[in-house]
C-alpha cells in the first residue's frame, strides 16, 4: 500500500496518560499535516511540516501537544497528560509541494486516522 | 460565526436521484474550493477542486462556485448507494492545503 498510513488505528487511554501516534506519509511527499476531527465536525488544522521543519502550529495545539518529523520522513504526534476533551480522530495528510501556476492545487492525501478515546 | 457553514444533514435520497450539497463561507479571500468524500472510519479523499469561480464537471459530479454570493455547491447525478458517505466542503487561500478550512460535512444516504 503506497498511501498514507497511521498507527495505531485506535487508542483508548485514561485521563492523564501520555499517548503517541505515528504517521507514515506517501514516499517523497515533502509536506505533512496533522488535523483533528471530532464527531460531526470537519478536520481542524493542527500543524504542518515542510520536510523536517515544523512551519506552522494552530492555536488548538496546546503545550501538551508536540509533533516531530525527524529526517523529513514519518511524523509523530504526542499528547501529554491527556484530557477527555482530547478524544477525537487524529488525521495525517501529506502532499508533494511543487511550484505550480495559479489555479493548480497540491492535493492532500489523508491517512485513515487514529481514533483516540480518553476515559 | 464559522468561516465555513455546511448543513450536517443527514440527507436521504433514493437511488438515481440528483443530490445537491452546499456550503457558504465568509472569507472572500478564499481561492481554492474543494469537496472531499469521507466514508465511515476512513480519512477524507479529494473529489474535486475548483479555483476561483465557475463550474467543474467530473463524471457524475459537478462543482459550482459563486464567489459573489460566497456559496459553493456539489451536484451528484444518478446517485448510487456507494455514494453514501459524508461530504466535506473545504476552502483555502492558497494551493498546497495550508490553512485549509473544512465544513462540518453533510451525511448522505442513498437508498437502493
Amino acid at each position: 500500500d503506497t498511501g498514507v498510513s497511521q498507527n495505531p488505528r485506535h487508542k483508548i487511554t485514561k485521563r492523564g496518560q501520555n499517548v503517541t501516534f505515528r504517521c507514515d506519509p506517501i514516499s517523497e511527499h515533502n509536506r505533512l499535516y496533522w488535523y483533528r476531527q471530532t464527531l460531526g465536525q470537519g478536520p481542524e488544522f493542527l500543524t504542518y511540516f515542510q520536510n523536517e521543519a515544523q512551519l506552522e502550529k494552530s492555536r488548538l495545539l496546546s503545550d501538551r501537544f508536540s509533533a516531530e518529523r525527524p529526517k523529513g520522513s514519518f511524523s509523530t504526534l504526542e499528547i501529554q497528560r491527556t484530557e477527555q476533551g482530547d478524544s477525537a480522530m487524529y488525521l495525517c495528510a501529506s502532499t508533494l509541494r511543487v511550484l505550480a501556476g495559479e489555479g493548480s492545487y497540491n492535493e492532500q492525501f489523508f491517512g485513515p486516522g487514529t481514533r483516540l478515546t480518553v476515559l | 460565526q464559522k468561516e465555513v457553514e455546511q448543513d450536517p444533514g443527514p440527507l436521504s435520497v433514493p437511488e438515481g436521484a440528483i443530490v445537491s450539497l452546499n456550503c457558504t463561507y465568509s472569507n472572500s479571500a478564499f481561492q481554492y474550493f474543494m469537496w472531499y468524500r469521507q466514508y465511515s472510519r476512513k480519512g477524507p479523499e479529494l473529489l474535486m477542486y475548483t479555483y476561483s469561480s465557475g463550474n467543474k464537471e467530473d463524471g457524475r459530479f459537478t462543482a459550482q462556485v459563486d464567489k459573489s454570493s460566497k456559496y459553493i455547491s456539489l451536484f451528484i447525478r444518478d446517485s448510487q448507494p456507494s455514494d453514501s458517505a459524508t461530504y466535506l466542503c473545504a476552502m483555502s487561500l492558497n494551493t498546497g492545503g495550508f490553512k485549509t478550512i473544512f465544513g462540518a460535512g453533510t451525511r448522505l444516504f442513498v437508498k437502493a
